[in-house]
C-alpha cells in the first residue's frame, strides 16, 4: 500500500521555468491538499481540493496553480519559478465525511529555484 | 482558526518520560486537538487526537484539561528514535476537512 505519492523527489529549476508536481494516492481520498515547508518553519497550505474538479485557495497560494482531473491525483503547477519559491513541498490527503480522519502525507518533494 | 504555542525544543534521554505541553487559549467549541510528529526528510505523521480529558493509544497519551486552552503530549519511555518535530494543531474536524495550521512544532532531541 503506497499511500501517498510525491514526484518527483529532487528538482533544481531556472528563474521563470515552470513545473508540475505530482501527487497521486491510492486511498480513495476525498481530501487533498498541497503544503510548502520553509527551513525552520512549520507547513503552510498552499492549495487544497475538496473532490474532483474542485480546487480552493489556502494560505499562500500565489505564484501557484491545481489541478484534480482525477480523484487520486492532485497536480500543483509554477508557471514562472521564482527563488522564494524554493521550499519543501509536501501533499497530504484525507477521507471525506465521517468526523475526524488525520491528513496521510507524502514524503516531500525538495524544489530548489537558482 | 486558534493559534497554538509549544516550546521551540526539548532534550530528553533514552528511558525517560516526556511531555510536550501546547497552549491554545483561543480554542473554539467545535476544535480538536491533534499531535503530528515529523522526522526529518519525512511528511508529517498523525500521532494522536483528542477533544477532552485523556486519550491514549500505542504511541502516546494526550491531556487535556477540562478548559482545554491546553494539551500535553506524553511519550513514555522515549528512544532515539522519537527524535523528531513534534506539532500541535487545533481545528474544527466537524466536516471531515482539515484547514490545518502548523506551527513550528517542538524539536524533542533523545540523547543516549
Amino acid at each position: 500500500n503506497a499511500g501517498v505519492t510525491q514526484t518527483p523527489k529532487f528538482r533544481v529549476l531556472k528563474t521563470g521555468q515552470s513545473m508540475t508536481l505530482l501527487c497521486a494516492q491510492d486511498m480513495n481520498h476525498e481530501y487533498m491538499y498541497w503544503y510548502r515547508q520553509d527551513p525552520g518553519m512549520g507547513l503552510r497550505l498552499i492549495h487544497y481540493s475538496v473532490g474532483e474538479g474542485t480546487t480552493a485557495k489556502g494560505e499562500v497560494p500565489d505564484g501557484y496553480n491545481v489541478s484534480r482531473l482525477k480523484k487520486q491525483n492532485f497536480l500543483l503547477g509554477l508557471e514562472s519559478a521564482a527563488p522564494s519559491q524554493t521550499s519543501v513541498y509536501f501533499c497530504a490527503s484525507s477521507p471525506g465525511t465521517g468526523g475526524y480522519r488525520p491528513q496521510h502525507f507524502g514524503d516531500g518533494t525538495r524544489l530548489s529555484i537558482l | 482558526l486558534a493559534k497554538t504555542t509549544q516550546p521551540i525544543s526539548m532534550d530528553s534521554y533514552e528511558g525517560q518520560e516526556v511531555n510536550i505541553t501546547c497552549s491554545h487559549n483561543n480554542i473554539a467549541t467545535n476544535d480538536y486537538i491533534t499531535w503530528y510528529q515529523q522526522f526529518p526528510s519525512q511528511g508529517p505523521r498523525f500521532i494522536i487526537q483528542g477533544y477532552k480529558t485523556k486519550v491514549t493509544n500505542e504511541v502516546a497519551s494526550l491531556f487535556i484539561p477540562a478548559d482545554r486552552k491546553s494539551s500535553t503530549l506524553s511519550l513514555p519511555r522515549v528512544s532515539l528514535s522519537d527524535t523528531a518535530v513534534y506539532y500541535c494543531l487545533v481545528g474544527d474536524m466537524g466536516t471531515g476537512f482539515q484547514k490545518l495550521v502548523f506551527g513550528t512544532g517542538t524539536r524533542l532531541l533523545v540523547s543516549p
